[in-house]
């Protein structure tokens, strides 16, 4: 049972804007870095967002997170068909000593 | 550049274990630590646990204390999980996931790489 939530999907037209949220409780937010993946269909988590809100080299700046209190949010701008995908948000809770990950939400490319 | 690759699909029986491994490849390895998670069919992803292998302590998430078992072997850069007493709850897609912060708590940041995932399924 996840702690962090998200919607399960969004849809956008290409060229538009989504937004993903990302909510929790205090414990696991509040003290910790978010991070966000990419899973296309049949094939492994990419590493979007790291610490909040920064890319790892190669990740287009069409996609930002940012982070605040309990809730952490992806932005993907100028959306692509190939942004279709599921992406997932993760912490650490410091009080479970565990990994958080988010439901899961699935963006669909209209 | 940095490789894990991991072991093929295995069907299991329910009560039986599954040992996937990860072979790691372009970095140095006793430095980085290396997460599992796991998917279920049409779930989201999972934590499981994680080990850095030059402090070779491995760290477990709650639900699966004391079912699985993660190592790192050194001499040949791979990592291990073994699940216990399968049921069929635990088939799914297993993958193993680089660290992205050396000489940190695998879990504790965040999961730069990936393996490509291995499939078990359990089933009598």
């Amino acid at each position: 049972q996840s702690v962090l939530t998200q919607p399960p999907s969004v849809s956008a037209a290409p060229g538009q804007t989504v937004t993903i949220s990302c909510s929790g409780s205090g414990s696991n937010f509040e003290s910790d870095d978010v991070s966000w993946y990419q899973q296309v269909p049949g094939t492994a988590p990419k590493l979007l967002i790291y610490d909040n809100t920064k890319r790892p080299s190669g990740i287009p700046d069409r996609f930002s997170g940012s982070k605040s209190g309990t809730s952490a949010t992806l932005d993907i701008t100028g959306l692509q068909t190939g942004d279709g995908a599921d992406y997932y948000c993760a912490t650490w809770d410091t009080s479970l000593s565990d990994v958080l990950f988010g439901g899961g939400t699935k963006v669909t490319v209209l | 550049q940095v490789q894990l690759v991991q072991s093929g699909a295995e069907v299991k029986r329910p009560g039986s274990s599954v040992k996937v491994s990860c072979k790691t490849s372009g970095y140095n390895f006793i430095n980085y630590g290396i997460g599992w998670v796991r998917q279920a069919p049409g779930q989201g992803l999972e934590w499981m646990g994680g080990i850095l292998p030059i402090v070779d302590r491995p760290n477990y998430a709650r639900r699966f204390r004391g079912r699985v078992t993660i190592t790192a072997d050194k001499p040949t850069t791979t990592a291990s999980m073994e699940l216990t007493s399968l049921t069929s709850e635990d088939t799914a897609l297993y993958y193993c996931a680089r660290a992205g912060i050396p000489n940190y708590t695998p879990g504790r940041d965040y999961f730069d790489y990936w393996g490509q995932g291995a499939l078990v399924i359990v089933s009598s």
